[in-house]
């Protein structure tokens, strides 16, 4: 099974409301993302989780809350947005290599959540 | 942080013909994928290519690492094809993946 899921496909939330994006993969992976794409634009890494602990935050604003339950979850919890917040979340798992545990291999994505703030 | 170039950034072929979309990085890489997303935001892996050269039915790929560049070679293409087509790089120097700006493709019937 190569596949990572995310729910929901589509969402819009106002900027007061509190929703959260779930992804969830079977690889038996060790290392989960959080990828944002605006339009016309590559993903931007947001987040890290390397064994159920989150190793890198690339200085995403505290409305962004993600949480990594187990190996096989990881969800991303919104809070006040703004309506630039607006774009295709993506989600992605890999294996974890090397005795450091630093080397990441090939990376698999989920659909996306295309998530509309109002 | 590694620098990402992809070229060209826009492409329209007529169905049949052959392409090369180029990568070209700025630092040593141990971990380099072609993705190909499609209209509906999918990301496909198409390669995982850190060096060497490797193919997969009318795609095949090849990445010179020592001269920090990788290329995308479709051939016949078909109009399923369009879309856009990243590359992505990595390394152990606490890198992660880092996204080209992408080759957007339109293959004409």
């Amino acid at each position: 099974d190569t596949e990572v899921t995310q729910t929901p496909k589509h969402l819009v939330m106002g900027m007061t409301n509190k929703k959260s994006l779930k992804c969830e993969q079977h690889m038996g992976h060790r290392a989960m993302y959080w990828y944002k794409q605006k339009a016309k634009k590559p993903p931007e890494l947001m987040f890290v989780y390397s064994y159920e602990k989150l190793s890198i935050n690339e200085s995403v604003p505290s409305r962004f809350s993600p949480e990594c339950p187990n190996s096989s979850l990881l969800n991303l919890h919104l809070h006040a947005l703004q309506p630039e917040d607006s774009a295709l979340y993506l989600c992605a798992s890999s294996q974890v290599a090397g005795a450091s545990g630093l080397a990441y291999n090939e990376q698999f994505f989920g659909p996306g959540t295309r998530l509309t703030v109002l | 942080g590694i620098q990402v170039e992809q070229s060209p950034p826009d492409l329209i072929l007529q169905e049949g013909a052959n392409s090369t979309l180029r990568c070209n990085f700025s630092d040593s890489v141990n971990n380099l994928q072609w993705f190909h997303q499609n209209p509906w935001g999918q990301l496909i892996n198409l390669f995982y290519i850190p060096s060497g050269t490797k193919q997969n039915g009318r795609l095949s790929a090849t990445t010179v690492a020592t001269e920090r560049y990788s290329l995308l070679y479709i051939s016949s293409s078909q109009t399923t094809d369009s879309g856009v087509y990243f590359c992505a790089v990595g390394n152990n120097a606490g890198n992660m993946l880092t996204f080209g700006g992408g080759t957007r493709l339109m293959v004409k019937p």
